[in-house]
């Protein structure tokens, strides 16, 4: 079965910490890509990064960076020193087979603190 | 700049009425899906559309309904059937067959509330 799982609800944080935000995923394809949306409160999704299972480099673009493990089925997502500009709900998400759909994971809601 | 449109952004209905969410994409995009987003639930499909005059019914259809008369929009139909409809609704796209690897535009949702 395709499945996204992002175990951590709500993580809070206080600005300038590192946070990891977990996912890992089920799916039955050899080749398939990964998303990260975020949901400010204004509700749109942003489309963050999409990754290829061919290649298992960490992606770093400023502040955010990506660890995807295709051993553990995990695309982790590390925000390094936190602004209060990044709190949001955060969604990994897979395709659904052969389907032009996505499966989202049930997000991460992050606060950071002044 | 190309996007999508959702309208309203806020809309109240009364009970045993019906309303009906607009989405309007600027994209050329094939393919168009509705969501609802319930607190702690993440994005559950509604409806989506591959292609102009057809569409399919997604894990939560019941008491929704939905035309793609264009190609650029796809307008979803809350009915009185649906029992809880108060939720964030969100319209998204994506080229046809281009979902897996370059994932979805969303539009900013509709919040619709009974009351």
């Amino acid at each position: 079965a395709q499945k996204v799982t992002q175990a951590q609800t709500e993580i809070s944080v206080v600005e300038k910490e590192d946070v990891t935000l977990d996912c890992v995923y089920e799916t039955r394809d050899t080749t398939y890509y990964l998303f990260w949306y975020k949901q400010p409160p204004s509700g749109e999704l942003v489309f963050l990064i999409r990754r290829n299972s061919f290649d298992e480099q960490n992606e770093i673009s400023g502040r955010y960076s990506w660890n995807f493990q295709k051993s553990t089925s995990s695309f982790n997502f590390t925000i390094t020193a936190s602004q209060v500009v990044d709190s949001a709900v955060y969604f990994c998400a897979l395709p659904l087979g052969a389907t032009n759909k996505l499966i989202f994971g049930t997000g991460t809601l992050l606060a950071v603190q002044p | 700049d190309g996007g999508i449109t959702q309208s309203p952004k806020y809309l109240f209905r009364k009970e045993g009425q019906n309303v009906t969410l607009s989405c309007e994409q600027n994209l050329n995009h094939d393919a168009m899906y509705w969501y609802r987003q319930d607190p702690g639930q993440g994005l559950r499909l509604i409806y989506y559309s591959q292609i102009v005059n057809d569409f399919q019914k997604g894990d939560i259809a019941e008491g929704y309904s939905v035309s793609r008369e264009k190609k650029e929009s796809f307008p979803l139909t809350v009915t009185s059937a649906q029992k809880n409809p108060t939720a964030f609704y969100l319209c998204a796209s994506s080229p046809q067959g281009g979902a897996r690897s370059y994932g979805y535009t969303f539009g900013s949702g509709t919040r619709l509330t009974v009351v």
